[in-house]
């Protein structure tokens, strides 16, 4: 299968602890996508890279957030200092970006995290 | 605050029923609207980019269209199966973003 992949796929940590994601995005996508999802709510974008250069955050990434993408290839979502309000599903994409084109986004199936 | 509104909620359907979904979105500043299909424990599936006012695509028996100029878009799923059974996400961004502002979702649940 040659699709996004997200590991690991369920995590439960205790408040306080740090949880790190990982996405391995579909080969030659030069940009790869971070989103939340809450209960009952759509995917909420959180923060995106094309090949290893972070160009936006969201507003709802806070200093205890950070995500990397070393070489442009795959990517990590690091969470500090767990909050229970980070319980919630984070969804890895890539997409191969061409100017002036609506491109195709795909997503990996997730990772849920509860936070106890 | 951008905000994507999808309607119905949820929708129940006997199988063989057509039905369609409605997304509403900004129409200020458009790049793109995205539709997926997101069945449970699976990753979301891209059923359609669409770019230009006016533009209607097919995928089997989906099919989706798109006002810009009103900012809304529909998805009609023909002849309802019980696999189609999930929840349907529109997305949209502005901009030449590729940034994805997500409603809320459609869930279908298909009766056989």
């Amino acid at each position: 299968d040659t699709g996004v992949s997200q590991d690991p796929r369920h995590k439960i940590t205790k408040r306080g602890q740090n949880v790190t994601f990982r996405c391995d995005p579909i080969s030659e996508h030069n940009r790869l996508y971070w989103y939340r999802q809450t209960l009952g709510q759509g995917p909420e974008f959180l923060t995106y890279f094309q090949n290893e250069a972070q160009l936006e955050k969201s507003r709802l990434l806070s200093d205890r957030f950070s995500a990397e993408r070393p070489k442009g290839s795959f990517s990590t979502l690091e969470i500090q200092r767990t909050e229970q309000g980070d319980s919630a599903m984070y969804l890895c994409a890539s997409s191969f970006y061409l100017t002036g084109y609506g491109n195709t986004i795909y997503f990996g199936e997730g990772s849920w995290l509860t936070v106890v | 605050i951008l905000n994507v509104e999808q309607s119905p909620q949820s929708l129940h359907v006997q199988e063989g029923d057509s039905t369609n979904f409605t997304c509403s979105f900004p129409s200020s500043n458009f790049y793109a609207l995205h539709w997926y299909r997101w069945e449970t424990a699976k990753s979301p599936e891209a059923l359609f980019v669409m770019t230009l006012n006016g533009d209607e695509k097919k995928k089997g028996r989906i099919s989706a269209t798109l006002n810009t100029k009103e900012g809304y878009s529909y998805l009609y799923i023909k002849g309802s199966q019980p696999e189609d059974s999930a929840t349907y996400l529109c997305a949209f961004s502005q901009g030449g973003s590729e940034k994805l502002v997500f409603g809320k979702g459609t869930k279908l649940t298909v009766n056989p």
